[in-house]
């Protein structure tokens, strides 16, 4: 059965630093999805995107963060600079529709910011 | 704003029993979607069942099924014959039919099935 994909599964980061956090939608996917989950709190929604174009963000999803289907198969995160309070799991989620289409969901990436 | 509340932080269940996990959500759209995730402790996120609002009927999927009352705002997931493997953290979520995929979680219910 087809899967998302994240890599890497765990990253450590300095303060200030740059991460990218990578995913591989399902393959016939044209929606793709950020979420993340600090420790202990609910699972929040960054950003959706469809072709090549943001088509909704939170307010948590500032001008640090960003993302890129640099290629006809990775969807990617980009936090700029790095902030003690960026450490949570990153969820990377995909869809073959848009508005009210199941999400499926990778396995998550724990980033942590020292 | 919608919000989602799952009230019971944690829950046991012997193996072969019954269980029933609460989810309540407050929005006033009429176009939406409901949904439990199931998180195991390898962390990825699992599709449990999706229920569309426009439809009375509730979703059932093999051994899971929901007690949807729309009035009620209420969401219920039911396990029936829980198995050592349904051990997870339990996620129950909406989606608005006019967004383009913000899912709105629930805190979770971590649900332990005992042998």
């Amino acid at each position: 059965e087809p899967e998302v994909t994240q890599t890497p599964s765990h990253q450590v980061t300095q303060m200030g630093q740059e991460v990218i956090l990578r995913c591989v939608p399902i393959s016939n996917h044209l929606y793709f999805y950020w979420y993340r989950q600090i420790l202990g709190q609910k699972v929040e929604f960054l950003v959706s995107f469809y072709n090549n174009e943001i088509s909704e963000k939170s307010e948590i999803f500032d001008d640090q963060f960003s993302v890129e289907r640099p290629d006809g198969s990775n969807f990617t995160l980009k936090i700029r600079s790095t902030k003690l309070e960026d450490s949570a799991m990153y969820f990377c989620a995909s869809s073959e529709q848009g508005a009210g289409a199941t999400q499926y969901f990778g396995p998550g990436t724990r980033l942590l910011v020292l | 704003a919608q919000t989602v509340t799952q009230s019971q932080p944690e829950m046991s269940v012997q193996e072969a029993e019954t269980v029933t996990l609460s989810c309540t959500y407050d929005t006033s759209e009429n176009n939406y979607y409901l949904f439990w995730y199931k998180q195991p402790p390898s962390r990825q996120m699992i599709l449990v069942i999706r229920q569309e609002a426009y439809k009375q009927q509730n979703a059932t999927e093999n051994r899971f099924s929901v007690n949807f009352q729309k009035a009620a705002k209420s969401f219920s997931l039911k396990i029936s014959d829980s198995q050592l493997g349904d051990t997870a953290m339990y996620f129950c979520a909406f989606l608005y039919g006019g967004s383009q995929g913000n899912l709105i979680f629930g805190k979770g219910t971590k649900l332990s099935v005992k042998p």
